[in-house]
């Protein structure tokens, strides 16, 4: 398995509080990622990162923010949570030059 | 933003098997990606295709990359227990890795009947 440790694996917390979510990795791959998985969408892209302190958003982005200060741990923040961020988040990491994307067990976060 | 079109949604089988299923797009991509997700877990790679018509094997599972380019194929062959769960196509468009965005197809749910 690729070394990608999220935590936390389950959170609930309420509507209008900030939440951060972390996803660490031990490959000292370049690129990271943050998805989020809800029923009849699949897999979207919220934020995604080249490098210490590079990140670009993707294409469900708003709400979110990432942070990444060291190669091995990016952070997703939910500057105030909202019901419709209740979703499965899942990071991913990926290698220079290849397309292999590999995937963290998931955090799943509920908002009340 | 735009997603894969992959089917079928879901399929009831009887172990032992072969299972087809399809992912396609209106649009080109070079890359193309199958992942299968256990309930509870992340996606796992299975298999990876570069080359358009490019023929992939990873034990009973097949993959093709579409001549096309805007399709690709995963086929099971003699499907067993632990082939339970939702299967994933992903396609990227450049040829700029780690830049370049994954688009994901909604999953296929396979089931195994007894």
């Amino acid at each position: 398995d690729a070394g990608i440790t999220q935590s936390p694996r389950h959170k609930v917390t309420e509507t209008g509080t900030p939440v951060t979510l972390r996803c660490h990795q031990t490959e000292n791959h370049r690129y990271m990622y943050w998805y989020r998985q809800d029923p009849g969408h699949g897999l979207r892209l919220i934020h995604y990162s080249y490098g210490v302190k590079d990140t670009d958003k993707g294409e469900v982005s708003d709400g979110y923010s990432v942070s990444r200060s060291k190669t091995e741990d990016f952070l997703l923040t939910l500057e105030s949570a909202t019901s419709s961020q209740t979703s499965v988040y899942f990071c991913a990491i990926a290698g220079t030059g290849v397309a292999e994307a590999f995937f963290g067990q998931g955090t799943r976060l509920t908002v009340v | 933003g735009q997603q894969l079109n992959q089917s079928p949604q879901s399929m009831f089988i009887q172990e032992g098997e072969d299972v087809s299923m399809n992912c396609t797009s209106s649009s080109i991509f070079n890359t193309w990606l199958w992942y299968k997700q256990d309930p509870g877990e992340g996606p796992v790679l299975l298999i990876a295709l570069y080359k358009a018509g490019e023929l992939t094997s990873n034990g009973r599972l097949t993959a093709q990359f579409g001549i096309t380019r805007k399709d690709s194929f995963l086929n099971i062959s003699a499907s067993i227990p632990s082939d339970v769960g939702i299967y994933f196509c992903a396609g990227q468009k450049g040829a700029n890795f780690g830049n370049e965005k994954l688009t994901f197809g909604t999953g296929t749910r396979l089931t195994i009947i007894p």
